[in-house]
């Protein structure tokens, strides 16, 4: 079946402007993580949604970033007012129940913030 | 506090030669460990894990190996080869739960043809 899909695969704005990121977890995927990729950089999590649980947000690093999954499949994540320094890769994961699980990433969204 | 890290962040290796990639991790607890291998332009794709009830396990071409005395983690390649070129995570997590994984830095794999 289809991996994980995300869209747009890139993405410029200026500065202040608000962006949408979207993520298609793989059918039947209860967990979906997103990722922020510095340019050379390791993974950073950023958001954790687990079935109907309450999301661990503890890595979203501002209050401009938000996510949200409706329906428990496609995730949305937010970023408000964006600045120069949130330019990079965010990467979404899902895989199919716990986080022991293989998670399966998407190819990512490149954000520039001009 | 939780980590995972990687000891070289840049290895340079001979076309057919074999190649390890190691990574530290802090947290004692961890029993579970992932390699992905990340292409440029792509995402992060699944290798082989081990679970800590294992000190190796081998896949194709890939062997991963557990220590879990000294909490350390690696990642051998035979034969590399040019397509074997990208960075590479190791990642651990801790069952139980809905728990999260945590990735290492990365390294960044360099086969010389």
């Amino acid at each position: 079946g289809a991996g994980v899909s995300q869209s747009p695969s890139n993405k410029v704005t200026e500065k202040g402007k608000d962006v949408e990121l979207r993520c298609d977890p793989i059918s039947g995927h209860t967990a979906l993580y997103w990722y922020r990729q510095s340019l050379g950089q390791g993974l950073e999590f950023l958001i954790y949604f687990q079935g109907n649980s309450a999301p661990d947000k503890s890595g979203l690093p501002s209050d401009r970033f938000s996510a949200e999954r409706t329906g428990g499949s496609v995730s949305t994540l937010t970023i408000q007012r964006t600045q120069q320094e949130d330019s990079a890769v965010y990467l979404c994961a899902s895989s199919l129940a716990l986080a022991t699980e293989t998670q399966y990433f998407g190819p990512g969204t490149r954000l520039l913030v001009l | 506090g939780e980590s995972v890290g990687l000891h070289l962040p840049t290895l340079s290796v001979q076309e057919g030669d074999n190649s390890i990639i190691n990574c530290a991790y802090s947290n004692s607890a961890s029993d579970y460990f992932i390699w992905y291998k990340q292409e440029s332009g792509k995402g992060p794709q699944f290798i082989i894990d081990i679970r800590s009830n294992m000190d190796k396990r081998q896949g194709q071409r890939v062997t991963v190996l557990l220590n879990k005395t000294v909490k350390h983690l690696s990642l051998q390649i035979a034969a590399t080869q040019p397509g074997d070129s990208a960075v590479y995570f190791c990642a651990e997590n801790r069952s139980g739960g809905y728990q999260k994984v945590t990735f290492g830095t990365g390294t960044k794999l360099q086969v010389i043809p």
